[in-house]
């Protein structure tokens, strides 16, 4: 069971917007910042969103990334078919430990 | 630009010890801020910190793991290194070595090598 929580799945229309959450704790979300990553089958994972927001060179500003309390949510708008994969929130824990969340696979109907 | 790649045996037994070792270029792991981690996934399964080690040395190590891990650098070789003890079939994974630096914060891995995939069998 992961420290950080997501839906296990979520789907959307090419050209809808989703969003996925990510839940966790003061001692996570709560005091650290959220990167996200998407992970295209076979792949290794790639870093979409670091510090709750920021997109490193190369993203889409399709993607975009918010944080507010314990919580953080991706969104992808302008959905496309490339985009179907598995995305993680990850943050590191006041514990001294990094921390991921369960996953949530994307499916582009 | 900046690459990682892992070796290391693809099958080992229960109870051994594995050794995985992270080959990496374009940066040094004596810069300031740089760090190197390492993350696995079990097949079909959600992605697990593990360790991490920074340009000084400073090395974190996964709680529920710790005792098993122990993780090295030798800058000279630009490699990182992990050890795991008493490898059980439940420790059969891909496992990822990944550069990250700390002006994009904690645990934003920005490069990943490839994986390499460990499975526990007798």
């Amino acid at each position: 069971q992961s420290v950080l929580t997501q839906p296990p799945s979520a789907s959307g229309t090419p050209g809808q917007r989703v969003t996925i959450s990510c839940s966790g704790s003061s001692s996570n979300i709560g005091s650290n910042t959220v990167n996200w990553y998407q992970q295209l089958p076979g792949t290794a994972p790639k870093l979409l969103i670091y510090s709750n927001n920021q997109r490193p060179s190369g993203v889409p500003d399709r993607f975009s990334g918010s944080k507010s309390g314990t919580s953080a949510s991706l969104a992808i708008s302008g959905l496309q078919s490339e985009d179907e994969a598995d995305y993680y929130c990850a943050a590191w824990d006041d514990s001294l430990k990094g921390v991921f969340g369960g996953g949530t696979k994307l499916t582009v109907l | 630009q900046i690459t990682l790649k892992e070796s290391g045996p693809t099958l080992v037994k229960p109870t051994q010890t594995l050794t995985l070792t992270c080959t990496f270029s374009g940066f040094s792991l004596s810069t300031s801020g740089v760090g190197v981690g390492w993350i696995r996934q079990p097949p079909g399964k959600a992605l697990e910190w593990l360790a991490l080690i920074y340009w000084d040395d400073d090395k974190r190590y996964s709680p529920s793991l710790k005792s098993r891990l122990t993780i090295t650098k030798d800058t000279s070789k630009n490699q990182v290194v992990l050890t795991m003890t008493n490898m059980d079939p439940v420790d059969t994974a891909t496992y990822y070595c990944a550069h990250s630096d700390s002006g994009i914060g904690a645990l934003a891995f920005d490069y990943w090598g490839q994986g390499t995939l460990v499975t526990v069998s007798s």
